[in-house]
């Protein structure tokens, strides 16, 4: 099956610094990648749908300054979890979306925000 | 608004026995909906959606619009088939997928 790969799998940063965390399909072309976020013994809570070459879709209650998605490529989309802070701290999993309406999830990158 | 329910967050059976994992939904369109698996360890991967129809590695789901629900099923459960269920719903066009919490199954031996 498709490959989606998400980069770093574990971060951990100090207050106040930006993050980034890449997701990107190996051997499909994804328009449309999906970022969620997990809690512990939670769903995954969908947090934007990215879009290449537009700007992100976020759900409500989802800060758009906080989290900054970019997909400047087919195989590329980015979160940047900004001026991070402790409450930030989580597990970010992305996933692409093939052209049958299968998705394909990264292994999720888990940020500790000291 | 758009909902998925799976009412159980763990469920235990023998192996060999009978497993059901419920889901329901609300969704003011028409949906399609999907069943992924998170083995130990792994990342989440689709088992089967509703418009293939297949039965993948035992399990089948219905579709059923009445009850708006769409269980996964298991005639005999293997211990293989120790893992976490996520039902997810998304539009016909695929933009947007919503999970539902999780259920996970412990298949004893």
């Amino acid at each position: 099956g498709a490959v989606v790969s998400q980069h770093p799998s574990r971060v951990i940063c100090k207050s106040g610094t930006s993050v980034k965390i890449e997701c990107r399909s190996l051997d499909f072309q994804a328009t449309t990648m999906f970022w969620y976020r997990q809690f512990p013994k939670q769903s995954l809570m969908l947090m934007a749908t990215s879009n290449e070459g537009s700007k992100a879709t976020y759900e409500q209650g989802v800060e758009k300054d906080k989290f900054l998605i970019n997909h400047a490529s087919l195989t590329l989309s980015t979160l940047t979890v900004t001026s991070a802070h402790p409450e930030d701290s989580s597990f970010y999993i992305c996933s692409a979306r093939q052209n049958t309406g299968e998705l394909f999830f990264g292994e999720g990158s888990r940020l500790t925000v000291l | 608004a758009q909902r998925v329910t799976q009412p159980e967050k763990l469920l235990s059976v023998f192996k060999g026995a009978p497993v059901e994992l419920k889901c329901n939904y609300s969704y003011s369109g028409s949906p399609e909906l999907f069943w992924y698996v998170q083995y130990s360890r792994q990342r989440l991967q689709l088992l089967l959606r509703h418009i293939s129809r297949e039965s993948i590695k035992g399990f089948t789901a219905d579709l059923n619009k009445g009850e708006t629900s769409f269980h996964l099923k298991k005639p005999f459960a293997q211990e293989e088939d120790s893992a976490m269920y996520y039902c997810a719903l998304s539009g016909q066009n695929f933009n947007k997928f919503y999970f539902g919490s999780g259920t996970k199954l412990n298949v004893k031996p």
